[in-house]
């Protein structure tokens, strides 16, 4: 079975750039979360979607970051115009109904 | 009401040794406690999880205490390796809702 997969795993981007990132769940999870973490920090949490529908996006900045799960495809987080402060590892987890959270590699953003 | 508070935020012990990563939460709807080890450069690795009808869970070396009234909750490992070395988050949530983590503890396992 394969895990959750992330991709870019890394991600060099210019002030000013788009930042898109990819989330696969898990097979047959339809629930999929982003967490963003600081260097030395924990995990928090910026969006929570099912498919084609957000339900939860309170942790997200409300300018410049996005995040669909659409029918078909992987789950994406895009990230408009990227700052210095955008700068950090982004992990996406998926779940099968509730509770037990799978986490993905990662793909760690670099805004240069 | 949301946060996880979690302790001590670096330890190092002996191989064998039993370390204890303690966290404490406030809000009661919590019903799921989960603990993830992180190494360098990889994703949060679902360890073992805990809900709180039980005071303990144990998983091969790894041991989940769990105090309801206290509104705390421990991770314990057993005859500790150097492979342990890693980052270990405790976290904690209910139904889908996300996770609320910790901000981890850096452990050390030294020969």
């Amino acid at each position: 079975n394969a895990g959750v997969m992330q991709n870019p795993r890394h991600l060099v981007r210019r002030r000013g750039q788009e930042a898109r990132l990819r989330c696969s769940p898990m097979k047959g999870h339809s629930h999929v979360y982003w967490y963003r973490q600081l260097p030395e920090e924990g995990l928090k949490f910026m969006v929570y979607l099912q498919k084609e529908n957000i339900i939860d996006e309170s942790g997200m900045p409300k300018e410049r970051f996005s995040a669909e799960f659409p029918k078909e495809g992987p789950s994406i987080l895009r990230i408009q115009q990227v700052v210095r402060g955008d700068s950090a590892a982004y992990f996406c987890a998926s779940s099968l109904q509730s509770y037990e959270q799978y986490f993905g590699p990662g793909t760690r953003l670099t805004v240069t | 009401q949301q946060q996880v508070k979690q302790s001590p935020q670096s330890l190092i012990v002996q191989k064998g040794g039993i370390p204890i990563i303690n966290c404490a939460y406030e809000n009661t709807a919590f019903d799921y406690f989960p603990w993830y080890q992180q190494f360098p450069g990889k994703g949060p690795a679902l360890l073992i999880a805990i809900r709180p009808d039980v005071s303990e869970k144990k998983e091969g070396r790894f041991t989940i205490s769990f105090n309801k009234s206290a509104k705390q909750f421990s991770l314990h490992i057993m005859d500790s390796q150097p492979g342990d070395s890693a980052t270990y988050f405790c976290a904690a949530s209910w139904g889908n809702t996300p996770l609320v983590f910790g901000k981890g503890t850096r452990l050390s396992v030294i020969a």
